[in-house]
């Protein structure tokens, strides 16, 4: 049972730099999120995706890109890395928004910006 | 807009020690209650819920009930173990809208 898969999981990035976060789930979910969690602010929502061919921003959205390939998968990219994202990132995967729905983690990536 | 507060970290008890992580939410309309746990270096989880007022969420000794007059959530464990340390983290699903998360109370248990 994979779940969802992310990658990497570990990765440091010098200033400028860009990169890209993969995130794919095997559950035929409709909905995926990218959080981040930092130290004393529990996991803001970046950008997430409701279903395949939309995205909307969440919480924190300046400084990021998604892209919602099909419905497996959602990808969040860094366009020019900053030490402000230095963070533990976070994908994640529904079966609907709808209240009573359960969203699942992957196991988080950990990216540091030098 | 929809938050939820709980109460802040660290919480630091002996083995078999009773367990409280108080939780309060504000929220438009009738949200779902969630607790996840998060143990070192690994994702969340979905530890327990609740979809509606005066249920009552259960799992792995830890139970949280849904209050609505006190627009609670409180997380309780009779008997705490060293396997319960870890990060717990409120959160409430209301409507269309995503998961909105408390910012976590990282709990260690002592032997």
């Amino acid at each position: 049972n994979a779940g969802v898969t992310q990658t990497p999981k570990f990765q440091v990035l010098k200033t400028g730099q860009s990169m890209t976060l993969q995130c794919a789930q095997d559950m035929n979910h409709n909905s995926m999120y990218w959080y981040r969690q930092d130290p004393g602010m529990g996991l803001r929502l970046i950008y997430y995706s409701a279903s395949e061919g939309t995205t909307d921003k969440g919480e924190v959205p300046n400084g990021y890109n998604v892209s919602r390939l099909n419905k497996r998968e959602f990808s969040l990219r860094l366009e020019s890395a900053a030490p402000s994202q230095t963070s533990v990132y976070f994908c994640a995967s529904s079966d609907a928004t709808s209240s009573g729905n359960t969203i699942y983690f992957g196991e988080g990536s950990w990216l540091t910006v030098v | 807009g929809d938050s939820v507060t709980q109460m802040e970290g660290p919480v630091t008890l002996s083995e078999e020690a009773f367990l409280t992580i108080n939780c309060t939410y504000t929220a438009t309309g009738y949200p779902s209650l969630f607790w996840y746990v998060q143990y070192p270096g690994e994702g969340l989880q979905l530890l327990l819920k609740a979809t509606k007022a005066d249920d009552k969420g259960s799992n792995k000794g830890f139970e949280a009930t849904y209050r609505k007059e006190t627009t609670s959530f409180h997380l309780e464990k009779g008997s705490v173990q060293v396997s319960d340390s870890a990060v717990y983290f409120c959160a409430l699903l209301s409507g269309n809208t995503p998961l909105v998360f408390g910012k976590g109370t990282r709990l260690s248990v002592i032997a």
